[in-house]
């Protein structure tokens, strides 16, 4: 299986910081990488596909970008809403795998 | 707009089997698509259970696969989950979620307890 490393588990930050989470993977998946917000009680939603792809609709302060085996998720100007959890998942092969996530709460 | 939403007990016995259903509502399930279960302990992070194509076609978690079956009735336009064996370690939130490569379209997610 493909382990998907997700650092830093959690993280505390203010509205208007620029945070970046990372996920390295355990061998090349040739940036087949989302990232998945998730508030409490809810499912998770789409940001980012192909390592920096948008999704629809989500706000452009949210990117993505990869060196390596290493991925990154950034967030420039957090917003109140942003205050989440962070999960990346690879689907370069079966069994697709998901990071351990990383909390984002509010400083 | 396509619609997830996952149904079955929320209590489970351990030894006993763990079935769940999603129906699609709004589009149908016969498309170039694929139907995945995730699951997601209390507090964890997410697991990739499975998935099954509108054909049928189907992949398993190998951690899972020897307690797992997930089947496709396009007629009703619904999937279905069956874990058999269970025990408090399945005690999760069980999504169902539409895959083009990533997951797009989740269910709300429905709580299954295994306990006696």
């Amino acid at each position: 299986d493909i382990q998907m490393t997700q650092s830093p588990s959690s993280l505390s930050a203010s509205v208007g910081d620029r945070v970046t989470i990372t996920c390295r993977a355990s061998q090349d998946i040739s940036g087949s990488l989302a990232w998945y917000q998730q508030k409490p009680g809810k499912a998770p939603k789409l940001l980012l596909y192909a390592t920096s792809k948008l999704e629809s609709g989500v706000p452009s302060r949210f990117s993505g970008g990869r060196s390596g085996t290493d991925c990154t998720l950034a967030i420039s100007s957090l917003q109140p809403e942003d205050f989440a959890s962070y999960y990346c998942q690879q689907y370069y092969t079966t069994p697709y795998t998901f990071g351990q996530g990383t909390k984002l709460e509010i400083k | 707009q396509l619609q997830l939403q996952e149904s079955g007990p929320g209590l489970v016995k351990p030894s006993e089997t763990l079935s769940l259903t999603c129906t699609v509502s709004g589009g149908s399930i016969s498309s170039n698509y694929y139907w995945d279960w995730i699951r997601q302990p209390p507090g964890k992070g997410l697991e990739w259970i499975g998935s099954i194509s509108y054909s049928g076609s189907t992949y398993y978690n190998p951690s899972l696969k020897s307690r797992l079956t997930i089947s496709i009735d396009t007629s009703t336009n619904h999937f279905s989950l069956s874990l058999t064996s269970v025990t408090a370690a399945d005690t999760a939130v069980y999504y169902c979620a539409r895959r083009w490569l990533y997951y797009g379209l989740w269910g709300q997610g429905t709580l299954v307890t295994v306990s006696s």
